[in-house]
């Protein structure tokens, strides 16, 4: 079965420092996808980036990468140089082409950015 | 014009009232989809429509009724609600591209109270 775990439900992080959340998946299909979105307090859920499985390179998208590790079945989202406005609920999810692209979400974690 | 929007934002209902919710996406896109999000659980897909047509319907209970007049309008009409059905609902769209994974891209969700 599919599973997304992010082990971290809160986080406290002093702003303008960089920022790992922690997400693994368990999948046995070999086509997939790896998403991690924001939602902040207002209810949206923002996309930020995505890494397809067969993908060789970490995604990246301004200051946030993905630290792709296939081997360990690990998406972390990193987030560099971290913003007041980074405070939100952050979400891992994943989709693969043998479940008709339904994504599937972890838990989230809630990060804090302090001043 | 925002990608995906939803109305109304915010609504409250009884449990005897009949109520539905509006998604619009402007994104040219050919998917659907019907989540629904409550307190500390994670995001529960609900109903996935694919070129106007339902290709899921996640054990959803009948007082939950989709509909998809066209690729860019999608709606959940409500009735006879319970209390545990209070929580945002959000929509999401995708190309919806058979065989490949695709981005949902998400509206800002309507948060629903049933009293």
């Amino acid at each position: 079965a599919q599973k997304i775990t992010q082990t971290q439900p809160g986080m406290f992080v002093q702003e303008k420092e960089a920022v790992t959340l922690d997400c693994t998946y368990d999948t046995s299909d070999p086509s997939y996808g790896l998403f991690w979105y924001k939602q902040p307090s207002s209810g949206e859920m923002i996309f930020l980036i995505y890494q397809g499985s067969y993908d060789q390179q970490n995604a990246t998208e301004g200051r946030y990468s993905l630290n792709f590790q296939k081997a360990r079945k690990s998406a972390n989202l990193v987030i560099s140089a971290s913003q007041l406005g980074d405070s939100a609920m952050y979400f891992c999810a994943m989709s693969s082409r043998n479940r008709d692209d339904k994504i599937i979400f972890g838990k989230g974690t809630r990060l804090h950015i302090l001043p | 014009e925002t990608g995906v929007t939803q109305t109304p934002r915010h609504l409250v209902m009884g449990m005897t009232n009949k109520k539905s919710l509006k998604c619009e996406q402007h994104l040219g896109h050919n998917a659907m989809y019907w989540y629904k999000q409550s307190a500390k659980k994670p995001l529960e897909l609900m109903f996935v429509y694919n070129f106007k047509e339902q290709t899921e319907n996640n054990s959803v209970p009948s007082r939950f009724s989709p509909e998809c007049p066209n690729s860019s309008h999608l709606f959940l009409h409500l009735h006879t609600l319970q209390p545990e059905d209070s929580a945002l609902y959000l929509c999401a769209s995708s190309q919806g591209s058979s065989g490949s994974t695709d981005t949902q891209y998400f509206g800002p969700g309507t948060r629903l109270t049933v009293l």
